[in-house]
This record gives C-alpha cells, structure tokens and sequence, in this order.
C-alpha cells in the first residue's frame, strides 16, 4: 500500500528556514516522479515543485531559488528545504507522487500525504 | 504561464442531480488536464486525467470532456459523498497550474 507522511511543519519568523520531510511506503521514491503542492489556509492549490527519477527539477516562480526539492533514497523520504521564508509561504504543504500509467509518468497528483502546516510569522 | 478559470465558483444541487463544472484555460492545453475532489480537512484525489480518462477506483458517474482550452467535469448522478470542492489543472507547460476550484454544495 502507498503511503505518504509528511513532517517538519512548524511556526518559523519571516526569513528563516525549514526542512519538511516526506516518508514513503510501498513504492520507491527515487523511481518515481515526485512532487510538492501547497494550500494556503482557505485558499486553492499551488504547485511549488516536481523532481524527477533522473534529478530533473522544477520549481514554481514565487519560490525558485528559496525552495530545494530532493531525494534521500536509503530513507526513502522526499524533502523540501525552504529558506529566506515569507508571510504568504503560510500553508499546508503536501507531498504526492505524479500519476504513472501506461508506462508513462504524468505531472499530475496521484498519491498525496495528509499534509504539514507551514505558517510564517513574526 | 497558463491560467485556468473555473465556473461558477459555487454549484447548490440536490442528491440525484447532474452537475456540470466547467475549466477554461488561458491557451491551449491539448487534453492535458487533469480534476480532483478535495474534502474539508482532507487531500485531493484524482478524478480525471487527460482530460477524459477515470483515475484507479473512480466510480463511472465521473466523466470529463473537452480538448484545447474548455473542459468539462460532469457528475451525473450526485451522491452525498461528492458534495465538495473541485480542481481542474494542467500538465501542458511549467509551471504546472490549478484552477481557482468550483464548490458542489448541498441544496
């Protein structure tokens, strides 16, 4: 069974740093395309950022060069590291694993873990 | 970056009923969308991707249509589990984009 647990979401000031942490189960995180999406608090989805099983990346304007997405595959664990945090960073942030059929990956969300709250204040 | 409108923000039905969202993209997109449902308090899940095709598991009352830069989300038969909030987004180009989402309420 694919399973997807996010953690490292907490308080942080205006211009600090996080690292949210994303364990997967039942699938192998580095053989798959992987992704992060976020949800401001009452507002719609946001992609943020999608890597490849090859290490391509991909980052959404409003965070390239702040957000770093990465892969550790001896814990099977996707991350985010975050830096020079903002106010409107404030969200739920979920990992997902992109949708693989028929042999082919797509940039879409199939699997998606239960979400980590960022907020962003001083 | 391609932009995705989606209509109308709000849907009132009752149980039963056929609900028709509607996703409109800013440029061509081919059949490169994809609809989720999400639920207060939950995830998304994937309805439909590339425009038509019904994700693992989703009942056949979900269909999507359409190609280019209008989409379609029909539920043909509302069932009290699908009264929820619905996103459209597209695959077509970097950077990946969701629509402002269409709310299925209760009557």
């Amino acid at each position: 069974e694919v399973q997807l647990v996010e953690s490292g979401g907490d308080l942080v000031q205006p211009g600090g740093s996080l690292r949210l942490s994303c364990a997967a189960s039942g699938f192998t995180v580095n053989s798959n395309y992987m992704s992060w999406v976020r949800q401001a608090p009452g507002k719609g989805l946001e992609w943020v950022s999608t890597i490849y099983h090859g290490g391509d990346t991909y980052y959404a304007d409003s965070v390239k060069a702040r957000f770093t997405i990465s892969t550790d595959n001896s814990k099977n664990t996707l991350f985010l590291q975050m830096n020079s945090l903002r106010a409107e960073d404030t969200a739920v942030y979920y990992c997902a694993r992109n949708y693989y059929v028929s042999s082919v990956y797509r940039n879409f969300f199939e699997y998606w873990g239960q979400g980590a709250l960022v907020s962003v204040s001083s | 970056e391609i932009v995705l409108t989606q209509s109308p923000a709000t849907l009132s039905l009752s149980p039963g009923e056929r609900a028709t969202l509607s996703c409109r993209a800013s440029q061509s997109i081919s059949s490169y969308v994809a609809w989720y449902q999400q639920k207060p308090g939950q995830a998304p899940r994937l309805l439909i991707y590339d425009a038509s095709n019904r994700a693992t598991g989703i009942p056949a009352r979900f269909s999507g249509s359409g190609s280019g830069t209008d989409f379609t989300l029909t539920i043909s038969s509302l069932e009290p589990e699908d009264f929820a909030v619905y996103y459209c987004q597209q695959r077509r180009t970097w950077p990946l984009t969701f629509g402002g989402g269409s709310k299925v309420e209760i009557k």
